[in-house]
């Protein structure tokens, strides 16, 4: 079955500091990977995924992440971070055993960033 | 939470109820999602449709229903038989199409609701 996994329930992080939030697959196939970010009481915003091609990929808000095959990971990253950036983070995979667009979630890592 | 909206914000159900969570979007889009959100537990997800007139389950669908009359619309009927509804409701939706397998889903703001 197709499934990622988020190892960190919290993840802590000073302002202006750089932050990783990390993320590994394990899927059958290629895949095709997900980070969302989710504010308090409100919906899920996309900010990247990877499909094929360079390993870095960015996104929104200056998030990027990368693709590592050999390690099956995608860890989510940015180089300076900001308190706006205090979130509920979730990686996802395409589940690609079914016929139609099914994502498989993560359960999901807090981030804070302390002033 | 782009052009899908969900109502209400908040919503109160007592035991033995049925209540219905709306959920429209007017990105165009073919597929649809319903989700379920608990602490600690990720996003599940309860039903989907492809199309409009057909929707399937997913990991989640005992105690719940939906219908998918006009393709910008999605509710979700959570019945008496969901016997631990209260949780945080999120619908989504998405380009569709079986051989765009990298869209992003887009969000609505979720539908919390609560068991009296």
């Amino acid at each position: 079955a197709q499934s990622v996994a988020q190892p960190e329930d919290q993840v802590n992080v000073a302002e202006g500091n750089p932050l990783t939030v990390k993320c590994t697959y394990s899927v059958s196939g290629n895949p095709y990977l997900f980070w969302y970010v989710q504010y308090p009481n409100r919906g899920l915003q996309f900010l990247l995924k990877y499909i094929t091609g360079d390993n870095l990929v960015k996104g929104s808000y200056g998030f990027e992440a990368e693709f590592n095959k050999s390690q099956t990971s995608f860890h989510l990253k940015k180089p300076s971070a900001l308190v706006s950036d205090s979130a509920l983070y979730f990686c996802a995979v395409r589940d690609l055993n079914t016929g139609f667009q099914k994502l498989v979630f993560g359960t999901g890592t807090r981030l804070l960033v302390s002033p | 939470d782009g052009g899908i909206t969900q109502s209400p914000k908040y919503l109160f159900r007592k035991e033995g109820q049925n209540v219905t969570l709306s959920c429209e979007q007017n990105l165009n889009h073919d597929a649809m999602y319903w989700y379920r959100q608990d602490p600690g537990q990720g996003l599940r997800l309860i039903y989907y449709s492809q199309i409009v007139n057909d929707f399937q389950k997913g990991d989640i669908a005992e105690g719940y229903s939906v219908s998918r009359e006009k393709k910008e619309s999605f509710p979700l009927t959570v019945t008496s038989a969901q016997k631990n509804p209260t949780a945080f409701y999120l619908c989504a939706s998405s380009i569709g199409q079986t051989g765009f397998s990298y869209n992003e889903q887009f969000f609505g703001p979720g539908t919390r609701l609560t068991v009296l």
